[in-house]
């Protein structure tokens, strides 16, 4: 089956700055890529997606890009405020399959 | 406003107790998954559900049972409670066919002693 690894587990940055987050695929057949928020004490939730026909999707200060030959997709943050701080999921899924396989989490830290 | 929700945001239970996990959406989804969500281990998959009285082995079912009578209900089973599932467990829907978004429930923090 489908094996996500999310790298780091841990990021701090200073307020203003950029954070990345890597994840890496198993699966060639993976064609969806999400990531979701989650904040404390609540579930996750998405907050952006690809699919593989893209290589970049952008929505205001948050980007992901794909790259399918090596089978790895990052999320970028950038001009992080402190109400991004939270636990950043990714995730990957064959666009025929309804589950999704999620990697281990990155708690992300935005400095004041 | 899209909306799930599970019966219960903390529960304690002994060992060997049969433990019932409650969940709910109002969206009219044909989807629901069972997450638990442990520290360094991300979600992982226990069972999911695409249409009433359908269910589906995820990565970790071992221990756990399901249940759909109806649409908008799917419900979590713990036969006999290990403090191994002493965990975080997520609710979670979707619609149709193929990978789309899931929307997330509170979550129920269960603890086993």
């Amino acid at each position: 089956g489908e094996n996500v690894e999310q790298h780091p587990s841990t990021l701090s940055v200073q307020e203003g700055d950029s954070a990345v987050i890597k994840c890496t695929y198993s699966d060639s057949a993976s064609n969806y890529f999400p990531w979701y928020k989650q904040e404390l004490g609540k579930g996750p939730q998405l907050i952006i997606d690809i699919r593989s026909n893209v290589g970049e999707k952008k929505d205001q200060r948050i980007a992901v890009t794909l790259n399918k030959t090596a089978k790895h997709f990052s999320l970028h943050i950038t001009e992080t405020q402190p109400e991004d701080s939270a636990v950043y999921f990714c995730a990957a899924s064959k666009g025929s399959a309804r589950q999704l396989t999620f990697g281990s989490g990155t708690q992300l830290t935005v400095l004041p | 406003d899209v909306k799930v929700t599970q019966s219960s945001r903390y529960l304690v239970k002994r060992t060997g107790e049969k433990v019932f996990l409650e969940c709910v959406q109002d969206m009219d989804h044909e989807n629901m998954f069972w997450y638990r969500q442990d520290p360094g281990l991300g979600l992982r998959l226990i069972y999911f559900s695409y249409d009433v009285k359908m269910k589906e082995k995820g990565d970790i079912p071992e221990g756990y049972s399901v249940s759909r009578e109806k649409k908008e209900r799917f419900s979590l089973i713990l036969e006999s409670a290990s403090t191994n599932q002493t965990s975080m467990y997520l609710c979670a829907s979707s619609w149709g066919q193929g990978a789309r978004e899931q929307y997330f429930g509170p979550g129920t923090r269960l603890t086993v002693t």
